[in-house]
């Protein structure tokens, strides 16, 4: 799977929107990004995915460049409770074969009161 | 609807006894995955099942560590003899696996201390 790069931390204004980058230089045609978060002593949770189109869900929407080498996250109007560690990644989706998650460092961002 | 649930959600064990995790996936979910967490650290792949068959348990630290699933839905880690490094949050996900919904969902732990 593709490496991915993150700034280590953010902050964002509560109430604001949060754009969360990514870099995915090296992803191939067949590989989806993928956003997790892990808010402390909490297991992860699973965002939003996509491939090349834009995409959007109830939590936040994502946004992918043209030539897919760079993504970003936005959450439209952070809360305290956005408090997280976010993590980017990109995978294949290969049927029948384990595709087991393997987080990097991710963005720790902090929403400010 | 419901999402994964995991018991227990704490267990404090002594050094040498056999502890028994579960799981309960999301309906309909073929996949399922064991992952482990210690304090501060990244997720470490334990074992993944497609349906009832594991076909990786490479992850698996040593012969003491089991897991089976059983009706294509409940799962159960088994440590037999625990040693104090196996202290740690397991968690267990579910995933589709099909089209293109591969995303994983979390149960929320269960947290294992061997004293």
């Amino acid at each position: 799977d593709a490496k991915t790069t993150q700034p280590p931390s953010m902050d964002c204004a509560e109430g604001r929107a949060a754009n969360l980058p990514c870099n995915h230089s090296t992803i191939s045609g067949n590989e989806y990004v993928y956003w997790y978060r892990q808010i402390h002593s909490q297991g992860p949770q699973y965002i939003i995915h996509g491939l090349k189109n834009n995409e959007t869900n109830e939590m936040a929407s994502l946004i992918i460049t043209e030539d897919r080498k760079s993504s970003t996250l936005i959450l439209p109007h952070a809360t305290l409770r956005d408090t997280a560690v976010y993590y980017c990644i990109v995978s294949s989706h290969s049927s029948g074969s384990a595709r087991q998650l393997t987080f990097g460092s991710g963005t720790q961002l902090t929403v400010l009161p | 609807g419901a999402g994964v649930s995991q018991s227990p959600s704490n267990k404090v064990t002594e050094k040498g006894k056999d502890v028994e995790l579960r799981c309960d996936p999301i309906s309909g979910h073929t996949a399922l995955y064991w992952y482990r967490q210690s304090l501060g650290q990244g997720l470490e792949f334990l074992i993944y099942f497609q349906g009832n068959s594991a076909p990786d348990k490479s992850g698996l630290p040593s012969d003491r560590f089991s897991a089976e699933r059983t009706g294509g839905s409940v799962s159960t880690l088994t440590i037999q003899r625990t040693q104090q490094e196996d202290s740690a949050v397991y968690l267990c996900a579910s995933s589709p696996q099909v089209g293109v919904s591969y995303e994983q969902y979390f149960g929320p732990g269960t947290r294992l201390t061997v004293t």
